[in-house]
């Protein structure tokens, strides 16, 4: 069964403070890992995918990366409104499982001043 | 361009109720997913329409059913509801397996 992991649950910084968040996961086949971000009681935003080991997206000050078992959200010199919780999520390969995201639970993140 | 639209925003039924919860997908997207999200957990997926059918269904019980219409707009219907059903409702939508972007939820309470 397709299983997502995140770690640490709950990450609190100060502004400036660099850092990652780690999403392991295990899956038949995987066909994208996609990284969201979700401010309270709303839905969340989509921020990037990530299709193949060794692949590298950014934005802004965020950059995501992927191997064979995990992913790591980076997060340079964080502000005060990067402040969120961010979801990882994959999409497996397969005629039963193509279409699902199956979530992680998120990593609540807290940037203060 | 409108993004995903989902109403009604918040909502409050009494156990054994029924609910219609509703989704519109951004322009130019085809596919609806719907997924529950309970406080601090990761959204759950439900089941996902294509051209007016359920292609894929999570582990959910019969009680949640949806509709796709020709204008890809779709619907979410939970019947007898249970106090666990509480929970952020979001609506997703992609072109075909094209990532999906979802809506702002709607907030079921049941009591």
């Amino acid at each position: 069964e397709d299983q997502v992991t995140q770690s640490p649950e709950a990450l609190r910084l100060q502004e400036g403070e660099s850092s990652s968040l780690n999403c392991s996961y295990t899956v038949s086949g995987l066909r994208g890992l996609f990284w969201y971000r979700q401010d309270p009681g709303k839905g969340p935003e989509f921020l990037f995918t990530l299709y193949s080991a060794g692949e590298e997206k950014e934005k802004e000050r965020l950059k995501a990366t992927l191997t064979k078992k995990e992913s790591f959200l980076h997060i340079t010199a964080p502000k005060p409104e990067d402040s969120a919780t961010y979801l990882c999520a994959v999409q497996a390969v397969g005629s039963n499982s193509g279409y699902a995201l199956n979530f992680g639970k998120g990593t609540s993140l807290l940037v203060t001043p | 361009d409108a993004g995903v639209t989902q109403s009604p925003t918040h909502l409050i039924k009494t156990r054994g109720q029924q609910v219609t919860l509703r989704c519109s997908p951004k322009s130019g997207h085809d596919t609806v997913s719907w997924y529950q999200q309970a406080l601090g957990q990761g959204p759950q997926f439900i089941f996902q329409y294509y051209e007016e059918e359920e292609r894929q269904r999570g582990n959910f019980p019969d009680r949640f059913s949806g509709h796709q219409f020709p204008n890809y707009s779709s619907e979410l219907n939970v019947n007898a509801l249970l106090l666990g059903d509480s929970a952020l409702y979001l609506c997703a939508s992609s072109l075909l397996l094209n990532e999906q972007y979802f809506g702002p939820g709607t907030r079921l309470t049941v009591t």
